[in-house]
C-alpha cells in the first residue's frame, strides 16, 4: 500500500548545528505535505507544510525541501535550539485523509 | 484561533470498563472530525474519519463496534472504547477540520492517555 516513511529514526545535534530530517513517500498523487512537530504527551504541532507544485519553502527557521522526483521530503532546522527536541513528523494528503511517516527523534544537546 | 481540545487529558480504568473521550473545536465549527490512535514510539494511526451527523467512516481493522464514534454536532465528537483491554492503552488523539476551509487542513488536539489496567 501507500506509505510515508522516514530515513533515521534518530537524530542528535548539538545546540547551534542546522538539522535535516528527512522523508520518503510512495504515493505519486500526494499534493500535499505537512511537517509537525510532537512533544512528548502532547499532540501534533504544524511546523510547515508545502503543495506539490513547490519544491522549496521557507518559515521562521525552518525550510521544506520538496524533490517529486525522487519523492523525497526534507525539514531543515536553522541554529537548533534544545527547545526543538521532539519527534518530528511528514505527512501527506491526498483530499483530506492524512498519513503520518514513522517519525524522528531529534534531540538537541546542549 | 482553531483550538481543538480534548478531554480527559488523561485517563486510567479497569479493564472491562468503557471510557469516553471527548474531541471539541473551541473556536469554530468542524465539520468533520478525525481520530488517530499512537502507540509509544510510533506514528500516528488514523482510527476513523467522522462527519457532523452521520455515520463515521472507519479505516480498515478499526472495529468499530469496540470504538463507538458520535459526531453530534459541529463542535463536538466524542469516541467511546467499549469494554476496554489493556491492549486498548494507547494515546488517542483527534483532529477536526474547519468548515469551508480546504480539505487538507486539520487542527490537532493534544491527545488523550488511556490506560487500561
Amino acid at each position: 500500500g501507500e506509505s510515508v516513511g522516514l530515513h533515521l529514526p534518530t537524530l542528535s545535534v548539538q545546540e547551534g548545528d542546522n538539522s535535516i530530517i528527512n522523508c520518503a513517500y510512495s504515493n505519486s498523487a500526494s499534493d500535499y505535505f505537512i511537517w509537525y512537530k510532537q512533544e512528548s504527551g502532547k499532540g501534533p504541532q504544524f511546523i510547515i507544510d508545502i503543495r506539490s507544485n513547490m519544491d522549496k519553502r521557507q518559515g521562521q527557521r525552518v525550510t521544506v525541501l520538496l524533490n517529486k522526483t525522487v519523492k523525497h521530503l526534507s525539514l531543515q532546522i536553522a541554529a537548533t535550539q534544545p527547545g526543538d527536541s521532539a519527534v518530528y513528523f511528514c505527512a501527506e494528503t491526498s483530499g483530506s485523509r492524512l498519513t503520518f511517516g514513522e517519525g524522528t527523534q531529534l534531540t538537541v544537546n546542549p | 484561533g482553531a483550538v481543538v481540545s480534548q478531554h480527559p487529558s488523561w485517563v486510567i480504568c479497569k479493564s472491562g470498563t468503557s471510557v469516553k473521550i471527548e474531541c471539541r473545536s473551541l473556536d469554530f465549527q468542524a465539520t468533520t472530525m478525525f481520530w488517530y490512535r499512537q502507540f509509544p514510539k510510533q506514528s500516528l494511526m488514523l482510527m476513523a474519519t467522522s462527519n457532523e451527523g452521520s455515520k463515521a467512516t472507519y479505516e480498515q481493522g478499526v472495529e468499530k463496534d469496540k470504538f463507538l464514534i458520535n459526531h453530534a454536532s459541529l463542535t463536538l465528537s466524542t469516541l467511546t472504547v467499549t469494554s476496554a483491554h489493556p491492549e486498548d492503552s494507547s494515546f488517542y488523539i483527534c483532529s477536526a477540520r474547519e468548515a469551508q476551509k480546504p480539505l487538507d487542513t486539520q487542527y490537532f488536539g493534544p491527545g488523550t492517555r488511556l490506560t487500561v489496567l
